[in-house]
């Protein structure tokens, strides 16, 4: 299952609202997660099973979707967010991840 | 408080081996699925291959099929990534990622990573 993130790349200002898309190739149902990648760190897990926002994440991030598109929002977008994000399917074998979107903060 | 620490990557020729280690703690290891993601020098993450609880099961990407072998040892909280035939394009930071207890699921937990680099 491929899985394609747009934009491949964002700059917002500091408070506006931040929107990534990210489609897969066949039905994933909600098996889809999230996850924001800052430079030399791990990836962390943002959002799972498409909307369920991951215990300590900040409530400015949110996930919807479901089938084969699916978005990522930051309501109101904080320095500390600029970062990489991932999508990620895990409806099935190989599990695959999309290309990432880098979000720059002006 | 939950930690994965991997260990034993570095620097390989072509064709050669390696085995990466992935200690884990702080949850019930033998529960859950783990799984091995790369990602290579400035490019997205790749998943590589993963394993459920009981070991009874494994998957690997086509990348990696005959090449790589998963396995862990449940006794011991410790998950295996057996690299052999080891290719230029294999060079990456290893991540170690905690799944979910079923087969294929998102990854809650990551190791900080473990680079292998394969270069003559």
């Amino acid at each position: 299952i491929q899985m394609t993130q747009s934009p491949s790349s964002v700059s917002a200002s500091v408070g506006e609202k931040v929107i990534i898309t990210c489609r897969a190739s066949l039905d994933v149902s909600t098996w889809l997660g999230w996850y924001q990648q800052k430079p030399g760190k791990a990836p962390k897990l943002l959002i799972y099973s498409a909307s369920s926002l991951q215990s300590g994440v900040p409530s400015r991030f949110s996930g919807s979707g479901s089938g084969t598109h699916f978005t990522l929002a930051i309501s109101s977008l904080q320095p500390e967010d600029s970062a990489v994000y991932y999508c990620q399917q895990a409806n099935g074998f190989p599990l695959t991840f999309g290309g990432g979107t880098k979000v720059e903060v002006k | 408080e939950v930690q994965l620490l991997e260990s034993g990557g570095g620097l390989v020729q072509p064709g050669g081996s390696l085995r990466l280690s992935c200690a884990a703690s702080g949850f019930n290891f033998r529960t859950y699925a783990m799984s091995w993601v790369r990602q290579a020098p400035g490019k997205g993450l790749e998943w590589v291959s993963g394993i459920i609880g009981s070991g009874g099961s494994t998957n690997l990407a086509d990348s990696v099929k005959g090449r790589f072998t998963i396995s862990r040892d449940n006794s011991k909280n410790t998950l295996f990534l057996q690299m052999n035939s080891l290719r230029v394009e294999d060079t990456a930071v290893y991540y170690c990622a905690k799944g979910g207890i079923g087969v294929a699921d998102n990854f809650d937990y990551w190791g900080q990573g473990t680079l292998v680099t394969v270069s003559s």
